[in-house]
């Protein structure tokens, strides 16, 4: 069993509209969270990080952590056609520093 | 340079011969990690190390991969005798080193590696 899910998609959303995207996490000792954009043929980059249960809030970006249920989500407000990308949802465990990664989730923003 | 770099960006081969795939982290970054992404996938850890600790080899498939880093800086995967399913983009990232839960990993273009 893959230790980080993802609902691969394709999604796809209209400009203007919130994107919802979704993860969820099997070891229980993983304590950060992170999610990468991807856009094809490029390296991931960071958007955001979080370790504390509830929301975080950066610009049009929410992420969402809630530990009891192993669940952590991303937020895209407003959704621009740039958004569209890849997104991976990473975990980092106890004292390891390597993240394991999901297999990601395809974003369209249709104009 | 203001970003981890990789070289070469793409390299083609033939089953069973020898690679090696450079990285060059972000300066004064002392953790750096080896990941692969095949086609439509995650990323895949491989390799890690931090300044002149032994590294975390708990992610090499087999083998016949192989990674050191020379002076704390530039890192060099070896793959011997590749086989076609080593096909993937190869990407090294480099952070910075701390004591939080996070820790930012900065990624750098990747090398694509294709075995024919």
């Amino acid at each position: 069993q893959k230790e980080v899910e993802q609902n691969s998609g394709p999604l796809s959303v209209p400009e203007g509209a919130i994107a919802s995207l979704n993860c969820t996490y099997s070891d229980r000792g993983s304590q950060s969270f992170f999610w990468y954009r991807q856009y094809s043929g490029k390296s991931p980059e960071l958007i955001m990080f979080i370790y504390s249960n509830g929301d975080k809030e950066d610009g049009r970006f929410t992420a969402q952590l809630n530990k009891a249920s192993q669940y952590v989500s991303l937020l895209i407000r407003d959704s621009q056609p740039s958004d569209s990308a890849t997104y991976l949802c990473a975990s980092r465990s106890g004292s390891a520093r390597q993240l394991t990664f999901g297999s990601g989730t395809q974003l369209t923003v249709l104009p | 340079g203001a970003g981890v770099s990789q070289s070469p960006s793409n390299k083609v081969t033939e089953k069973g011969k020898d690679v090696e795939l450079r990285c060059d982290p972000i300066s004064g970054h002392t953790a750096l990690y080896w990941y692969r992404q095949s086609l439509g996938q995650g990323l895949e850890f491989l390799i890690y190390f931090q300044g002149n600790s032994a590294p975390d080899k708990s992610g090499l498939p087999s083998d016949r991969f192989s990674a050191e880093r020379t002076g704390g800086s530039v890192s060099t995967l070896t793959i011997q005798r590749t086989q076609q399913e080593d096909s993937a983009v190869y990407l090294c990232a480099s952070s910075g080193w701390d004591r939080a839960v996070y820790n930012e990993q900065f990624f750098g273009p990747g090398t694509r590696l294709t075995v024919l």
